[in-house]
């Protein structure tokens, strides 16, 4: 069976640009969470999804934000990129409350 | 809220030898608890879970944690380390009902083994 599928895997931007990043859950999943992760630092949590209603948010700005769609996917939008933005983003998929199992992530750089 | 401390940011064991990395966390309620495993440029695999009942919990790849209350911890053991269990690991606290959801992690620990 497929994992968590995220795409792109890796994306340069330059900042104040906007950026979409995609995930696709694992067949069956219908919460997507989304984490940041900063080079050498833990994943912060930034958002959850269920059933297309955001069920948490974390201490993030409002310049992201997501959505999830009726197939379950996601995606993640950040606007007016800053050089602090530079991470890799997982997203992770599972049930309500079950372990969430992680894509490979995307690594987004800001120049 | 809750936070998770790993204290061990480096730790170097031999081939063979024995392991515990240490987690610390702080949670007003019942903790639902995690350690991950990543490795270089790939994401995060489930290594075992704590949601409650017995306080040792089995994994994968040989793992076991043991959950203690009264000192707030949850410590990850192996007893033969082998070199592909060179990686970054991550104890993480979930959050109320959703309890594998909202992820709260520590900083990581990073495991190097020598041959």
């Amino acid at each position: 069976d497929a994992g968590v599928t995220q795409s792109p895997t890796h994306l340069i931007k330059t900042r104040g640009q906007h950026v979409t990043l995609r995930c696709s859950p694992i067949s069956g999943h219908k919460s997507v969470s989304w984490y940041q992760q900063v080079l050498g630092q833990g994943p912060q949590f930034i958002f959850q999804y269920y059933e297309k209603e955001e069920r948490g948010r974390g201490n993030f700005p409002d310049r992201f934000s997501a959505r999830q769609f009726p197939n379950y996917s996601s995606e993640l939008n950040v606007n007016a990129l800053l050089l602090g933005d530079s991470a890799l983003y997982l997203c992770a998929s599972g049930g309500l409350n079950q372990p969430q199992h992680f894509g490979d992530g995307t690594r987004l750089s800001i120049l | 809220a809750q936070s998770v401390t790993q204290p061990d940011i480096h730790i170097t064991v031999s081939e063979g030898a024995s392991l515990e990395l240490r987690c610390n966390y702080s949670y007003g309620a019942t903790p639902y608890l995690f350690w991950y495993v990543q490795s270089p440029g790939q994401g995060l695999q489930l290594l075992l879970k704590y949601f409650s009942g017995d306080t040792l919990v089995q994994g994968i790849k040989g793992f076991e944690a043991e959950f203690k209350r009264s000192q707030s911890s949850f410590n990850l053991r192996k007893p033969s380390v082998h070199w592909s269990d060179a990686a970054e690991y991550f104890c993480a606290v979930g959050r109320g009902h959703n309890a594998g959801n909202m992820l709260t992690f520590g900083g990581g620990t990073r495991l190097m083994v020598k041959p």
